[in-house]
């Protein structure tokens, strides 16, 4: 079965810094998608950003990029320019083409500091 | 576009009482359903999925249970609420037949046993 694991319980980033949240996996598929959520205090769980395994591209979004290096099964998420409202839980997610499950890893909690 | 409801937003329920949470999905046929519940600060413990009508898998044993009595309706029960039931409840779909796509959450439960 696959895990993903967040080793940061919790991370901080000064206001219009750079934080880096680190996620791995672990699976025995060559093709699969990864994804990143964030859930804020309303605890509403909202898309940041998602990478197919077979684009080498990293995925980009705004100030959200990913940097997907599978031979490491590795997907971390690198948030520039942080801002007050990117205060929140992040989770790192993974999602078998053959499956139904998504599979979460426990969390890393974002702090932003003015 | 597709969008979830889930209701209601708070709950709160004696020992012993029966619970019924609702969610539906609008803007798609036959998506995958999900019902997760959270610890304060934690990650997600996914309770049950369903991939159509009729159709549940239990990933944790306990006295809750799920019914999907339509495709775009999923309802979570229990009998006799515990103690620790207590927690947030979110409801997700998604695509069964696109598996790029992500899941989607409602805005989540807050159930609280006294």
């Amino acid at each position: 079965a696959q895990t993903v694991t967040q080793s940061q319980p919790e991370m901080s980033v000064q206001e219009a810094e750079t934080v880096t949240l680190s996620c791995t996996y672990d699976t025995s598929e060559s093709d699969y998608y990864l994804f990143w959520y964030k859930q804020p205090p309303s605890r509403q769980m909202i898309l940041v950003i998602r990478q197919e395994a077979y684009k080498q591209q990293n995925a980009t979004e705004n100030r959200f990029s990913v940097n997907f290096q599978k031979a490491a099964k590795s997907f971390s998420l690198k948030i520039s320019d942080s801002q007050l409202g990117d205060a929140a839980m992040y989770f790192c997610a993974y999602r078998s083409p053959h499956g139904q499950n998504f599979v979460f890893g426990p969390g890393t909690r974002l702090s932003v500091l003015p | 576009s597709q969008t979830i409801h889930q209701w209601p937003a708070t709950l709160v329920q004696p020992v012993g009482s029966p619970l019924s949470l609702e969610c539906t999905v609008e803007g798609t046929s036959n998506p995958n359903l999900y019902w997760y519940r959270q610890a304060a600060g934690r990650g997600l413990q996914l309770l049950f999925y369903s991939v159509g009508i009729g159709q549940i898998s239990s990933e944790v044993p306990q006295n809750l249970s799920a019914s999907r009595p339509q495709d775009r309706q999923f309802i979570l029960s229990s009998k006799k609420l515990l103690l620790s039931d207590s927690g947030f409840y979110l409801c997700a779909w998604s695509s069964g037949q696109v598996p790029t796509q992500p899941q989607h959450f409602g805005d989540g439960t807050r159930l609280s046993i006294l």
